[in-house]
């Protein structure tokens, strides 16, 4: 099956805890993405990465760190959560160039809940 | 500032009618990707439909449209022939950034769709 992964899906925390999320595609595609889904359903991208290459990062805190080892996975890292970071992570994947180049495909998405 | 505008936040329909969802965008890009995606109630995030900026005729994908008005700046999203499982979330969203530079895309606030039987 060729598709987006994330694991986990549902993740509960404490405040300062430290959380990872992994994802992993299976497309073929070469560039990655971090997307965090508010409560109210917001979308926002976090970072991008390019064949292991990090090519946006939006402003997030300082304790968001993404992690790539290859073209097919891209983690999150989450260092003493706070309240605030509730929400939906949503990892995505496109083409950099080419046919369908920047048509992205979501995972299943992580849930966080920080208490 | 806001560079993605879905105005409609709700809308109900009945089955087999065909509903538009509105979207207007801001950019200074001479060259654009604009699409639109639905999230169902699992909250899977589907991709259905592109329009490229430098194409003159509207995308079609099943019984999915787009109606590119590019001097209005607007994307609106058809969909004929709705069904049940149609009801969903819909984004219209746009690949903010110049080739080459990093691509990342913006996105609406999002049109719940409702269809009845």
């Amino acid at each position: 099956e060729t598709a987006v992964f994330q694991t986990p899906n549902y993740h509960v925390t404490q405040v300062g805890n430290e959380v990872s999320f992994n994802c992993k595609q299976t497309l073929g595609h070469d560039t990655m993405y971090w997307y965090k889904q508010d409560s109210k359903k917001l979308l926002k991208i976090m970072f991008s990465y390019n064949n292991k290459q990090l090519i946006v990062n939006e402003t997030v805190p300082r304790r968001f760190s993404p992690q790539s080892s290859d073209k097919a996975h891209l983690n999150l890292r989450i260092k003493s959560v706070e309240p605030e970071d509730s929400a939906v992570y949503l990892c995505a994947s496109s083409h950099y160039w080419g046919f369908n180049q920047d048509t992205q495909y979501f995972g299943p998405g992580t849930r966080l809940l920080v208490l | 500032a806001q560079k993605v505008t879905q105005t409609q936040t709700s809308i109900s329909v009945m089955e087999k009618t065909t509903v538009t969802m509105d979207c207007v965008y801001e950019t200074q890009d001479s060259s654009y990707f604009l699409f639109w995606y639905k999230q169902t109630a699992s909250g899977e995030i589907v991709f259905l439909i592109r329009q490229d900026s430098y194409k003159k005729e509207n995308a079609t994908v099943g019984h999915y449209s787009l109606n590119f008005q590019k001097p209005k700046s607007s994307i609106g999203l058809i969909i004929t022939a709705t069904q049940i499982e149609d009801s969903a979330v819909y984004f219209c969203a746009m690949r903010e950034g110049q080739q080459g530079t990093g691509s990342k895309l913006s996105f609406g606030k999002g049109a719940k769709l409702t269809v009845s039987p």
